[in-house]
């Protein structure tokens, strides 16, 4: 079975653009959660997305915003993006009706802000 | 809210050294616990995981037991060797569906 993919893997912009991440889970898998990870806050959920819904959602400004797909690929935007964005963005895709949902990661995106 | 405490590092070890990664954590109710590991340039991996209290995760000679009663999911390894070298995460989930809070997370160096 192929892993959780994402695209692209790394990517450099400028303050001020905007930038989607792509997020493809593992076949059969509904649910779809974000993270963003630095070296000051370490690991913080961005939000969860599951049937095209968003489920829950983490503390990060209105700029960050995602959308999930009826095939369950999901992607995240980032407006206006700012130097405290740079970091690696994660996605991990689970069944989401278990218990202690095993989350599979991704590579992840290594966003450069410059 | 929830949270999550983990030893801050790096761990430098020998090769064949016993390691302990404590974890502690702040949760309502009765959390899933888990441990993922996160080698250089790769995303994460699940390492173990406890879903109830004196549940006991094992995964490639490590070790973890879910203590309710001290709020404690700490990680060992009898012998580690040098492909043992990542960070390691403690983390937790709770009512919140497949919300995890993670630990900040502790770098173990092995040393041949």
């Amino acid at each position: 079975k192929a892993g959780v993919t994402q695209t692209p893997r790394y990517l450099i912009k400028t303050r001020g653009q905007q930038v989607t991440l792509s997020c493809s889970p593992i076949s059969g898998h509904r649910s779809v959660s974000w993270y963003q990870q630095t070296p000051g806050q370490g690991l913080q959920f961005l939000f969860e997305y599951f049937s095209e819904t968003q489920r829950n959602k983490g503390n990060f400004p209105g700029r960050f915003s995602g959308r999930q797909f009826s095939n369950s690929r999901s992607e995240m935007n980032v407006s206006t993006l700012e130097l405290g964005d740079s970091a690696l963005y994660l996605c991990a895709s689970s069944h989401r009706d278990r218990v202690a949902n095993e989350q599979f990661f991704g590579p992840g995106t290594r966003l450069t802000v410059l | 809210g929830d949270s999550v405490t983990q030893m801050e590092g790096p761990v430098t070890l020998s090769e064949e050294a016993f390691l302990t990664i404590n974890c502690t954590y702040t949760a309502t109710g009765y959390p899933s616990l888990f441990w993922y590991v996160q080698y250089p340039g790769e995303g994460l991996q699940l390492l173990l995981k406890a879903t109830k209290a004196d549940d006991k995760g094992s995964n490639k000679g490590f070790e973890a037991t879910y203590r309710k009663e001290t709020t404690s999911f700490h990680l060992e390894k009898g012998s580690v060797q040098v492909s043992d070298s990542a960070v390691y995460f403690c983390a937790l989930s709770g009512y919140a569906g497949n919300m995890l809070t993670f630990g900040g997370g502790t770098r173990l160096m092995v040393k041949p």
